[in-house]
């Protein structure tokens, strides 16, 4: 049983337009949501993450919006750039960050 | 900051090979770490937990014996997978846990077993 999913295995974007990432959670003990990004052979680096106590949390390019009532986090990146380019990792925790659920990973491409 | 260096970076062995992956934190340390494991086109897999200076707790479905986790100290932690099969071929991948910080991950190790 999937308890983070990320439905969409890729996606393609203009170079400056913006990219959509989403995910979906099942298990309402999760409190505390992270996106990573992972170049092939390489291990996951955090780009941004987002407490249950918040809906919305800036990182300069990197947006992400959480919905705890759809279990649904999404990931904005604005503008796109194609060193973007790269497998985009949502990930759940019941305790700030501690042992992570990992979602199946959505590949982006940014055009040039 | 919050550097994490995993080695090797690629290992192809015989099978009934045990090898030996490192996990070294290099500007920080960590209590507790994780070592994942992720099959072509599948999502990141949690192992085991371990902290240092305890016993490693495994995931369900990963067998102790099999996958040895000595973490001796808050900067390095070491899986061994012993007498390797050709089904263990994976990426393996371990994280350190900073205080009050996410996850910092090493660059993974992809082992192939022949």
């Amino acid at each position: 049983d999937q308890q983070v999913k990320q439905n969409s295995p890729s996606l393609s974007v203009q170079e400056g337009r913006i990219s959509i990432l989403n995910c979906d959670y099942t298990n309402s003990m999760f409190d505390y949501f992270l996106w990573y990004k992972k170049y092939p052979a390489e291990g996951p680096t955090f780009l941004i993450s987002i407490s249950s106590i918040k809906d919305k949390n800036e990182d300069g390019r990197f947006t992400v919006f959480l919905n705890k009532s759809a279990k649904h986090l999404s990931l904005h990146i604005v503008p796109s750039q194609p060193g973007d380019s790269a497998v985009y990792f949502c990930a759940a925790s019941g305790n700030a960050g501690n042992m992570l659920t990992f979602g199946g990973g959505t590949r982006l491409m940014v055009k040039p | 900051g919050a550097v994490v260096s995993q080695h090797p970076s690629w290992v192809i062995c015989k099978s009934g090979t045990s090898v030996k992956i490192e996990c070294r934190s290099l500007d920080f340390q960590a209590t507790t770490m994780f070592w994942y494991r992720q099959f072509p086109k599948q999502s990141l897999m949690l192992m085991a937990t371990s902290n240092e200076g305890s016993k490693a707790t495994y995931e369900q479905g990963v067998e102790k014996d099999k996958f040895l986790i000595n973490h001796a100290s808050l900067t390095l932690s070491t899986l061994t997978v012993t007498s390797a099969h050709p089904e263990d071929s994976s990426f393996y991948i371990c994280s350190f846990l900073p205080t009050n910080q996410p996850q910092h991950f090493g660059d993974g190790t992809r082992l192939s077993i022949l």
